[in-house]
């Protein structure tokens, strides 16, 4: 597509449900992050997928957060047992992640903001 | 670990006035790139810095990075109702390992308000 698709956009939880979140990249792009930001902060960085492969998951909070993107495009990152504190706009970005280019722009989705009541 | 700091947090100016947002990293840093977030939006990539005392300029808009690579400042001359939003810098988010994969870590933004 023409960029970064998320979905849903808005997503009410309640405490201890589970959650997911779809996030659809710029066709071709290699490399694709996630991350979470919480109101008037910058985004912070999850976790880091090449493909399939996830390659850095050092910035997920806990192990109630996960995520995949088995066919390397698509990606879900799923929140079991989602409390408060999870309550946040969660981004997604892809770069073509050209082997050689050590940093190139990201390109972000809308996000989907995340309230767990 | 990195840390990322952006002064001031918020800005508000009144149409026509210039504004400067200064963005300071704990370590030094391979390049930086700085992204705006309109309200209610995305970050949107606006200008990568890769040389140490690099200055790019895109129309209003002013880029530095620090000659020891620690620092950077975004200035806008002349500021437009449109140049409303938030301007976060960001550099890359070296693990224990050394390897960053190109993720980044994000100071906490600057929020521009201009008034017409």
């Amino acid at each position: 597509g023409a960029g970064v698709s998320q979905s849903p956009r808005y997503k009410v939880a309640k405490r201890g449900q589970d959650v997911a979140l779809r996030c659809d990249p710029i066709s071709g792009h290699v490399s694709l992050f996630w991350y979470q930001q919480a109101l008037g902060q910058g985004p912070e960085f999850l976790t880091y997928f090449q493909n399939e492969a996830q390659l850095d998951k050092s910035g997920l909070p806990s192990d109630r957060f996960f995520a995949e993107r088995p066919e390397g495009s698509v990606s879900t990152l799923k929140i079991q047992r989602t409390q408060q504190e999870d309550s946040a706009v969660y981004l997604c970005a892809s770069n073509p992640g050209r082997l050689g280019v050590s940093n190139q722009p990201q390109h972000f989705g809308d996000g989907t903001r995340l309230s767990i009541l | 670990g990195q840390q990322v700091m952006q002064i001031p947090q918020y800005q508000h100016v009144q149409e026509g006035e210039d504004f400067t947002t200064y963005c300071n990293s704990s370590t030094t840093l391979s390049n930086i790139q700085w992204y705006k977030q309109r309200p209610g939006g995305h970050p949107v990539f606006l200008i990568q810095l890769v040389k140490s005392g690099e200055v790019k300029k895109q129309k209003r808009l002013t880029f530095q990075f620090g000659e020891a690579k620690k620092n950077s400042s975004l200035h806008i001359t002349a500021t437009q109702t449109t140049d409303v939003g938030t301007y976060f810098c960001a550099g890359p988010r070296v693990n224990a390992g050394g390897t960053s994969y190109g993720k980044l870590t994000f100071g906490q933004g600057t929020i521009l308000t201009v008034h017409p």
